[in-house]
């Protein structure tokens, strides 16, 4: 159980366009979700934090205009990159917890997606 | 904000015990985690540390010292598969994870 499954897993666009990513938990709920950015050789960063039927907190230095996050279901929540630029080409990776094991704080992650902007 | 360090790389040999420090100075702080990573993989995780004192689960163990601000994640009987990025992450307020900048762990035969 506590699956996390993000699509797609790996995208190559052009520079200006927008690309949607979707983060789903297949067989919880979650309240929160978390967005994560991570360039070759380094750590995960948290870009926002996703909160059903609520607006995103993002995390200082991400631009919320560019990075669009919307959280409309317990199940999915969605992280569109607004007119992609090459810097942008990182490792996007999702995660969530479920309700019930709020307690343990421990987070189940997506595949994670792998953007390439041209 | 929030400082997690960790070393940035380590090589160990088949076999051995390997310990990968974490230290932290965070506000807030709530637990920490370990997770491990293989390239281009997500994160999975690995244990989770509230209280002090040491977690063990099978070939790892995980320590923490909320006072020092420490923790480190101690691998037994290593094996190649074990070749991996080890990411500490503290728990900060109700949600939010924050990541070290990972310890690239060589495992050599």
């Amino acid at each position: 159980g506590a699956v996390v499954s993000q699509h797609p897993s790996w995208v190559i666009c052009k520079s200006g366009t927008s690309v949607k990513i979707e983060c789903r938990s297949l067989d919880f709920q979650a309240t929160t979700m978390f967005w994560y950015r991570q360039f070759p050789k380094q750590s995960l960063m948290l870009m926002a934090t996703s909160n059903e039927g609520s607006k995103a907190t993002y995390e200082q230095g991400v631009e919320k205009d560019k990075f669009l996050i919307n959280h409309a279901s317990l199940t999915l929540s969605t992280l569109t990159v607004t007119s992609a630029h090459p810097e942008d080409s990182s490792f996007y990776i999702c995660s969530a917890r479920p309700l019930q094991r709020t307690n343990t704080g421990e987070l189940f992650f997506g595949e994670g997606s792998r953007l390439t902007v041209l | 904000g929030q400082n997690i360090d960790q070393p940035t790389e380590m090589t160990a040999t088949e076999g051995a015990i390997v310990q990968i420090n974490c230290t932290y100075q965070t506000s807030g702080f709530n637990g920490l985690f370990w997770y491990q990573q293989h390239a281009g993989e997500a994160p999975t995780f690995l244990s989770y540390n509230v209280l002090d004192g040491l977690e063990e689960k099978g070939r790892f163990s995980s320590f923490l010292s909320r006072s020092k601000g420490y923790s480190y994640l101690l691998l037994k009987e290593l094996q190649m598969k074990d070749s991996a990025s080890y990411l500490c992450a503290v728990t900060r307020g109700a949600n939010n994870l924050f990541f070290g900048t990972g310890t690239r762990l060589t495992v050599i035969p």
